[in-house]
């Protein structure tokens, strides 16, 4: 069985330059989540899909922060413009029914 | 406030010892407690999942413990190995999830 696909791995970027991660949770799994992860902490919340509904967006910086889960599978998280303190590693998980949590690889995100 | 820690943050101890790794969380209605491991530059892996109605589960060499009243977990691995060497972080399901900060693990051959 396939697990979580993260796109791409690393990005670097200058600031103020929009930047997009993809994310294709494992077949059959109706939770998502998208995580920021600094070094030496553990990882943030930013934003859980039960489906395609966004049911916690509470962590999400929505001024240039955004996300979107299509036909309640794959999840696009776009940030733009992006700052310099965005730097760092953006986690896909997928669950069924919130059980279980299954991890990508990350993206890991350098802002110059 | 919802907040989960972990002491110790880092932790070394020569092979084959039994160590006890420490979760806590100061809002006890819960619906999971979730413990992963993390490899320097990977994602997490998951290693148990304990239900807010279970008392512990376990997976070969580790035994997983919930106290909700006492707000606690605790990730008991048994006989340590090199390759357990990584960071360990539990996780506690509310509305939200919410990380605890990691235990960096050493074992020693």
């Amino acid at each position: 069985e396939a697990g979580v696909v993260q796109s791409p791995r690393y990005k670097i970027i200058e600031k103020k330059q929009p930047v997009a991660f993809w994310c294709n949770p494992i077949s059959g799994h109706n939770t998502l989540y998208w995580y920021l992860q600094n070094l030496g902490q553990g990882p943030e919340l930013l934003i859980r899909y039960e489906n395609e509904e966004a049911v916690d967006d509470s962590q999400l910086p929505k001024d240039r922060f955004s996300a979107e889960r299509l036909k309640g599978v794959d999840s696009t998280l776009k940030i733009q413009p992006a700052e310099l303190g965005d730097s760092a590693v953006y986690l896909c998980a997928s669950s069924l029914q919130g059980g279980t949590q299954y991890f990508g690889p990350g993206t890991r995100l350098l802002v110059l | 406030k919802q907040e989960v820690t972990q002491i110790p943050a880092a932790l070394s101890v020569p092979e084959g010892e039994n160590l006890v790794l420490n979760c806590s969380f100061t809002d006890s209605a819960i619906y999971n407690l979730q413990w992963f491991r993390q490899d320097p530059g990977k994602g997490l892996t998951s290693l148990l999942l304990i239900q807010s109605s279970q008392r512990e589960q376990t997976s070969g060499r580790l035994n997983a413990s919930l106290d909700k009243s006492s707000g606690r977990s605790t990730l008991y691995i048994a006989a340590s190995q090199p390759g357990d060497s990584a960071t360990y972080l539990c996780a506690v399901s509310y509305d939200k999830v919410i990380f605890g900060p990691g235990t960096s693990l050493s074992v020693i051959p």
